[in-house]
């Protein structure tokens, strides 16, 4: 297994348009989450999903940003209408629950982007 | 909510050591920390559970006061490979440890030769 696999890495686009970004989690974790990173920030929860279910949307995500996992599989996050705000590291994670229950999360490199 | 981390950042040199302290206002069921190198992915370091159980990985350990709710990070007789921003993360306070964290803005190390 390879890790946590995010498509594109970078990606820099012009105000108004509308970008996506694919997330290939680890093949045996049923979580699949997004975070929001920007300069010297800690990572920002935005959504998680188990299998295909998207259990939790952060109150900060607006509604220009939906997220999907169809089949449970591979994710992935659209932005439409993006602004100069939306400028960040979008990081994917997935996980298991461990022997203890809880949820540790392994990151993926992550997709940068740029709005201008 | 956000768990406050202190110090913001610091120095060290080879072979001194360091302790990161992560306090939050809300009662807490777990403590997570992770280390991200500039320009890398997040690495998960270690799980805290609510107990005050310390552990330990490698030279790096930590320890959860559950009363108090804060954590800290021990790094002894630090190495050039623990540079880099330290982030613990807390779950929400409606319990459990589903991975939805909130996270700290990060503890700078720089560690010199």
């Amino acid at each position: 297994d390879t890790g946590v696999s995010q498509n594109p890495r970078h990606k820099i686009t012009k105000r108004g348009q509308n970008v996506t970004f694919r997330c290939d989690p680890i093949s045996e974790h049923n979580r699949l989450y997004w975070y929001r990173q920007t300069l010297g920030q800690g990572p920002e929860f935005l959504t998680y999903f188990q299998n295909e279910a998207q259990l939790e949307k952060s109150r900060l995500l607006s509604d220009r940003f939906s997220a999907e996992r169809p089949k449970g599989s591979f994710s992935t996050l659209e932005i439409q209408r993006t602004e100069q705000g939306d400028s960040a590291m979008y990081l994917c994670a997935s996980s298991s629950p461990g022997g203890t229950g809880a949820n540790v999360l392994t990151f993926g490199a992550g997709s940068r982007l740029t709005v201008l | 909510q956000q768990p406050v981390q202190s110090p913001q950042a610091v120095i060290l040199r080879e072979g001194e050591d360091a302790v990161i302290n992560c306090s939050s206002s809300k009662a807490l069921y777990s403590v997570h920390w992770y280390r991200q190198k500039h320009g890398e992915a997040p690495v998960f370091l270690m799980i805290l559970l609510k107990g005050g159980e310390q552990k330990g990985h490698d030279k790096i350990s930590a320890s959860f006061n559950e009363k108090k709710q804060q954590s800290s990070l021990y790094l002894t007789a630090s190495q050039l490979s623990y540079s880099g921003t330290y982030f613990c993360g807390t779950d929400p306070p409606n319990g459990g440890s589903q991975g939805n964290l909130i996270f700290g803005k990060g503890t700078k190390l720089s560690v010199k030769p």
